[in-house]
């Protein structure tokens, strides 16, 4: 069975700052894939970003960019350029090959002051 | 183009009463799976379903069932509800053909509280 930790319950940063969300994940298997995902207070939960495992190539959309150690089995995300409207919890999740389920982590509170 | 719809938003049912909720899937998807999320933690699989059939199915007690109609849209039903099936549960759709993206579209939620 595949675990993910999410070791920083709570965040915080500036606006306009940068900041680095932690998770790390165990299993057995050779190609996966990783997400983050974001939770606002509305509680709909919107992808913001994917990984494949074999894919080297670390993935970016816009101001979220992830750094994918697959040996270490770390997924860390970053944030660049804070807005508020990021004010969210996030969750890394897995997904096997076959694609049927995502294991979520705990979640991280990420707080954005102005 | 309407995303994944859940209902009910809220709902709140007593110790040993039967709860069903029910979701929609984003138009054209046909593959629905459902997690709980309990406060403060993160969401938990409990099964999923296309072709009208459970597929694959998380740890969780025969209490929780769940169907699946030829519109693809689905219920999930929890029988003998126990204080700690108090939680918000997520629906999630995908296409089978969109397996290896691995991508799902969220509903809202249903919040319950078991008292």
């Amino acid at each position: 069975a595949q675990t993910v930790t999410q070791s920083q319950p709570e965040m915080s940063v500036q606006e306009a700052e940068t900041v680095t969300l932690s998770c790390t994940y165990d299993t057995s298997e050779s190609n996966y894939y990783l997400f983050w995902y974001k939770q606002p207070p509305s509680r709909q939960m919107i992808l913001v970003i994917r990984q494949e495992a074999y894919k080297q190539q670390n993935a970016t959309e816009n101001r979220f960019s992830v750094n994918f150690q697959k040996a270490a089995k770390s997924f860390s995300l970053k944030i660049s350029d804070s807005q508020l409207g990021d004010t969210a919890m996030y969750f890394c999740a897995f997904m096997n090959n076959a694609g049927n389920m995502l294991t979520f982590g705990g979640g991280t509170r990420l707080m954005v002051k102005p | 183009d309407a995303g994944v719809t859940q209902s009910p938003t809220h709902l709140i049912k007593t110790r040993g009463q039967q709860v069903t909720l029910r979701c929609s899937p984003k138009s054209g998807h046909d593959t629905v799976s459902w997690y709980q999320q309990a406060l403060g933690q993160g969401p938990q699989f409990i099964f999923q379903y296309y072709e009208e059939e459970e597929r694959q199915r998380g740890n969780f007690p025969d209490r929780f069932s769940g169907h699946q109609y030829p519109n693809y849209s689905s219920e999930l039903n929890v029988n003998a509800l126990l204080l700690g099936d108090s939680a918000l549960y997520l629906c999630a759709s995908s296409h089978r053909q969109s397996f290896s993206t691995g991508e799902l579209f969220f509903g809202e939620g249903s919040r319950l509280t078991v008292l």
